[in-house]
């Protein structure tokens, strides 16, 4: 067990709705990192937090948003769903920053929330 | 662009053997190697990483890699096999001074057959 929590495990949706994910990192982290995975395109990086503010943006649509909150966990919002954009969604956590840079680089991850689009 | 390879979509060996799964990178700079695993239905799980010193890194579960300079690789090799490390592995670098998401490898699938 990582520390790193994810909600819901599964969500089966339609077309053109819109959906929150959410995470919550492990106690003392403040970096959460948001990651997409799926056949085709494997492992992509979405985006950052670190301590509430936008750090990094990765692959990351339009329709993608995320914003994370003063009790640091993270949500990731999809909107006007496609049938691509099913794929397993992982959240990591990281430890503070020093000077810029991690502390720790490593990244712990959640389990993971299955996304399907019907 | 900096990005990791992992040549081989899937490993085989016999429980007991050694095994290597394979990784070269191409970064600018001084890359941060990491090695995760993935078990069927479950998240990514930390191998081991390295980011500066000895070129042979030590990990979880047994598994250790050895980081090359000069081939640019960083592949990770466990003396015995078990059954139960049957899974995916992946490659990864941060690299420098790019912020601090991960690019992942696609990926190796490894079978350890008893």
């Amino acid at each position: 067990d990582s520390g790193v929590t994810q909600t819901p495990k599964h969500l089966i949706t339609a077309t053109g709705q819109r959906v929150t994910l959410r995470c919550s990192p492990r106690s003392g982290d403040l970096s959460v990192y948001w990651y997409q995975q799926s056949l085709d395109q494997g492992l992509q990086f979405l985006i950052q937090y670190y301590n509430g503010e936008e750090r990094a943006k990765g692959n990351i649509l339009e329709r993608f948003s995320a914003q994370q909150f003063p009790d640091l966990h993270s949500e990731l919002n999809l909107s006007s769903l496609e049938l691509g954009d099913s794929a397993l969604y992982f959240c990591a956590s990281s430890g503070p920053l020093s000077g810029g840079a991690p502390v720790t680089d490593t990244q712990y991850f959640g389990p993971g929330t299955r996304l399907t689009v019907l | 662009a900096q990005s990791v390879a992992q040549p081989e979509d899937q490993v085989n060996v016999a429980e007991g053997n050694p095994l290597t799964v394979k990784c070269t990178y191409s970064v600018s700079g001084n890359p941060y190697l990491f090695w995760y695993v993935q078990y069927p239905n479950r998240g990514l799980q930390f191998l081991l990483k390295y980011i500066t010193g000895d070129n042979l890194v030590k990990g979880s579960y047994g598994f250790e890699a050895e980081f090359n300079k000069s081939q640019t690789s960083f592949h990770l090799k466990k003396p015995s096999a078990l059954v139960s490390d049957s899974a995916l592995y992946f490659c990864a670098v941060r690299p420098w001074g790019s912020g601090y998401a991960l690019n992942f490898g696609k990926g190796t699938s490894l079978l350890v057959t008893p």
